[in-house]
Formats: C-alpha cells, sequence, structure tokens
C-alpha cells in the first residue's frame, strides 16, 4: 500500500515568510508524528497526534511553530515568520498507534531552506 | 529522561567486513530501541527493533542487534557488508510510556570495494 507522503519535497523560502508543510500518513493509522533533521540537532521530535488531539507538543522550538490534523488523517505544519535556523528536513511519521508504542513509518521528508 | 549515544559518526568498512555500529542508551523504565537506516535524499526505514523478549532481534537485509541490559547497549551487526549497505544508521529509544522517539546523532557507513 501507499506508504507516508510529504509536500512539497522542497521549499525555498525568504525570512520572514510563513510556510506549511504537509503529511499524508498511512490510511488506518492514528498516531502521526513530526520530526525534524538538521545538521546541527540530528533528529528531534517535534509533536505527535494521537487522531486530531496533540497529547505531546513538548519538541515545538518556539510558539512560530504550530500543527494541526483534520479528520485523523492529513496533518499540516505551519512556521511562522521563518528564520535561517529553521533550514532542516522535517519528517513526518506515522503509527497504528497502538500500546505499547509500536512502529513508526516515516515519510521522505521536506527539505526547507529558508534565505 | 532517555537518551542514546552512537559512537562514531563515520564508520568505513570493506565489502564482505564485519559491520559493527554502537549504540548506548540511558532509560529510567525499561526501553523499546529501534535501528532505522536513511539513504540519500530517502526517508528512515526501520531495519529492527526491541520491544520485550528475546535480546537478540534479527532484521531485514542479514541485520541484527542484541539487547545487553547490564551494557545499555543495542550495537548492530551484519556479518558481510555489501556496498549497497552504504548509508547513514540511527538508534532510537522510545518505551512504554513515551510515543516519541529519542535519536542518536546517526553513523555514517561507507563500505569500500
Amino acid at each position: 500500500g501507499a506508504g507516508v507522503s510529504q509536500s512539497p519535497s522542497n521549499k525555498v523560502t525568504e525570512k520572514g515568510k510563513d510556510v506549511e508543510l504537509r503529511c499524508d500518513p498511512i490510511s488506518g493509522h492514528t498516531a502521526l508524528y513530526w520530526y525534524r533533521q538538521s545538521l546541527g540537532q540530528g533528529l528531534e521530535f517535534l509533536i505527535y497526534f494521537q487522531g486530531n488531539s496533540a497529547p505531546d507538543k513538548s519538541g515545538l522550538p518556539s510558539d512560530r511553530f504550530s500543527a494541526e490534523r483534520t479528520g485523523g488523517s492529513v496533518s499540516t505544519l505551519t512556521i511562522q515568520r521563518t528564520q535561517q535556523e529553521d533550514s532542516a528536513v522535517y519528517l513526518c511519521a506515522s503509527s497504528l498507534g497502538l500500546r505499547p508504542p509500536d512502529t513508526q513509518y516515516f515519510g521522505p521528508g521536506t527539505r526547507l531552506t529558508v534565505l | 529522561a532517555q537518551s542514546v549515544t552512537q559512537l562514531g559518526s563515520h564508520v568505513s568498512v570493506s565489502e564482505g567486513a564485519l559491520v559493527l555500529l554502537r549504540c548506548n542508551y540511558s532509560s529510567s523504565v525499561p526501553p523499546y530501541l529501534f535501528w532505522y537506516v536513511q539513504y540519500p535524499n530517502q526517508g528512515l526505514q526501520l531495519l529492527l527493533k526491541y520491544t520485550t523478549g528475546a535480546t537478540l532481534v534479527k532484521g531485514i537485509n542479514g541485520f541484527e542487534a542484541e539487547f545487553k541490559k547490564s551494557e545499555t547497549s543495542f550495537h548492530l551487526t551484519k556479518p558481510s557488508a555489501h556496498m549497497s549497505d552504504a548509508a547513514e544508521y540511527f538508534c532510537a529509544v522510545s518505551s512504554y510510556n513515551t510515543d516519541k522517539l529519542i535519536f542518536g546523532t546517526g553513523t555514517r557507513l561507507q563500505v569500500f570495494p
């Protein structure tokens, strides 16, 4: 079946602009995760959704970052007033949401470059 | 709190040689441990995972890892490296009471002919 998809695959923006990154999880997966991969910080957790709720937002680096999930499916990560330090690959993952936590399947990522 | 340490940001081996990638973890609760592989310009792919039960875990592409609680380690091995194994490998930890993965900094594996 189809895996996790993310769009766009690449995004170049100017400092100060807002960007939206989209994630389509595997059909039937109730859990959805956002991570960020950057040279300086490695792979960092950002936020976790179970259904449309976000019980863990502890990784969002500032209030410029927000995310939502609608219909228990698609998720959008929004970065407002982008800064150069936001440049990174943003990875989305989904899982069945079982207990104990099960395998997370990752999408190909969105490479964000802030000029 | 949980953390992962991967010793060696770069590892180079000859084709056919043993691959050993090191991972040590810190966790105040029983850990779940994962190895993911990332090929250039691709997402992360699960190689193998340990949650409970047998401490020697076999994964895809001939890789295996052994959970050693006394050493807080989960090293990844493969008896004979192939050129196609060249990639970046990430060790990660979670547990029964957390849903997020905590990743190590990764190890880039190079395989020489």
